[in-house]
């Protein structure tokens, strides 16, 4: 059974710049949530789609969007980056009803 | 608005012996709570959970205690094993198997030898 997989594991971005991340569920969820998590915080909730729909989001501006695909895999984007999107971003896959499990996360630095 | 709250950012025990943290949250939709224990370069792994319906949950050496007159919930952790060490973050869902969680800033456990 293949967990959660995140790539790319670091990536360094210039303010102003977009960012795409990705994310491969575990094998049967279909269900996929987003977190950010900065310097000394817990993660945050940004969004979670279940079937390809949004299904939730939480107090993240919209040039935060995601995509989950018909395999369940999923993308978040960020446009016009800024010094505060500095943090790790992890995804997490489940069934409908389940508890998360999460990725090891893509560590995102805006210089 | 912290509606998941660890206040002590830090706690270091001596192995084998009791470990407790604590989480306190404010929201009372909250009806599911979970354990996680992070290690650096890797993601939240689960270690127990909890629901309203129940004040305690017990797995091997983790056990959890719900007090929901307090809002208050602890995590115990006997004994206490250097592999112990890592961060830990309590969460809490509303509408139980909803997996929005919402996490607190967590506590850094170390375990001295």
């Amino acid at each position: 059974e293949t967990g959660v997989t995140q790539s790319p594991t670091h990536l360094i971005k210039t303010r102003g710049q977009q960012v795409t991340l990705r994310c491969s569920s575990q094998s049967g969820h279909n269900t996929v949530s987003w977190y950010q998590q900065a310097l000394g915080q817990g993660p945050q909730f940004i969004f979670q789609y279940y079937r390809e729909e949004e299904n939730g989001r939480g107090n993240f501006p919209p040039r935060f969007s995601g995509l989950q695909f018909p395999n369940y895999s999923s993308e978040l984007n960020v446009n016009a980056l800024e010094l505060d999107d500095s943090a790790l971003y992890l995804c997490a896959s489940s069934f409908r009803t389940g508890r998360p499990f999460f990725g090891p996360g893509t560590r995102l630095t805006v210089l | 608005d912290q509606q998941v709250k660890q206040n002590s950012p830090s706690l270091s025990v001596q192995e084998g012996r009791i470990s407790i943290l604590n989480c306190d949250y404010t929201n009372s939709m909250f009806d599911y709570f979970l354990w996680y224990k992070k290690y650096p370069a890797e993601g939240p792994t689960f270690l127990i959970s909890i629901s309203s319906i129940k004040d305690k949950n017990e797995d091997g050496r983790f056990t959890v205690f719900l007090n929901k007159s307090a809002k208050h919930l602890s995590l115990h952790i006997v004994p206490s094993q250097p592999g112990d060490s890592a961060v830990y973050f309590c969460a809490a869902s509303a509408n139980f198997g909803n997996e929005k969680l919402t996490f607190g800033t967590g506590t850094r456990l170390t375990i001295i030898p």
